[in-house]
């Protein structure tokens, strides 16, 4: 079956300091890969995503690259801001099917 | 980028009542739209998949006659919490799949469920 095991939290930083949020999948077939960032008191926001194995997936300075060989796609930013604090789900979803989160990661990052 | 508007984004109601939470598409069509709940500090747990014009599919464990869904139009999903209760309290939140790019979903901004 489809399943996403995430790095468990809470993740504290301090402002600058370099990111990684560990995120490991098993899944039937060749599924698209997700990041999604829930702010405070909101829904779910796509981050970036990938859709097929080597795929670097980025944006506003995160990245996340499918490797299937270890079957990973670990987030990353190399210098975080007091503005990336927040819970972070990675996911994956094949075709036409549902997604599947990790539990999240909780992100808080202090000045 | 699609956009997929919840509402209302808080409610509190009392024990017994029912509470209807619409989920929209706003700018494409989605013959697909999910239900998830999310529980404190938990992910977010499909409930159930609903597609326009059919039945949902409700995941194991989720009450059908508690929380009915309705897909009457390409653009419109309601869930409703029938004789809600305080142990319903919780983040409901809705993604749609826009039929045109299928590997990629969207997502409402959630509903935040109070049962008094």
């Amino acid at each position: 079956g489809n399943s996403v095991t995430q790095m468990e939290g809470p993740v504290t930083l301090s402002e600058e300091a370099f990111l990684t949020i560990n995120c490991t999948y098993t899944a039937t077939g060749y599924p698209s890969l997700f990041w999604y960032v829930q702010y405070p008191g909101e829904g779910l926001q796509l981050l970036l995503k990938a859709t097929k194995a080597d795929d670097k997936g980025s944006n506003k300075g995160f990245e996340a690259t499918y490797r299937k060989e270890t079957t990973s796609f670990h987030l990353e930013k190399g210098s975080v801001q007091v503005s990336d604090s927040a819970v972070y789900f990675c996911a994956l979803s094949s075709t036409g099917n549902q997604f599947y989160f990790g539990t999240g990661t909780s992100l808080t990052v202090i000045p | 980028g699609a956009v997929v508007s919840q509402h209302p984004s808080w409610v509190i109601c009392k024990s017994g009542t029912s509470v209807k939470i619409e989920c929209r598409s706003l700018d494409f069509q989605a013959t697909t739209m999910f239900w998830y709940r999310q529980f404190p500090k938990q992910s977010l747990m499909l409930m159930a998949t609903s597609n326009e014009g059919s039945k949902a599919t409700y995941e194991q464990g989720v009450e059908k006659d508690k929380f009915l869904i309705n897909h009457a139009s390409l653009t419109l999903s309601t869930l409703t919490v029938t004789s809600a209760h305080p142990e319903d309290s919780s983040f409901y939140i809705c993604s749609a799949r826009d039929t045109a790019v299928r590997t990629e979903a969207f997502f409402g901004q959630g509903t935040r469920l109070t049962v008094v």
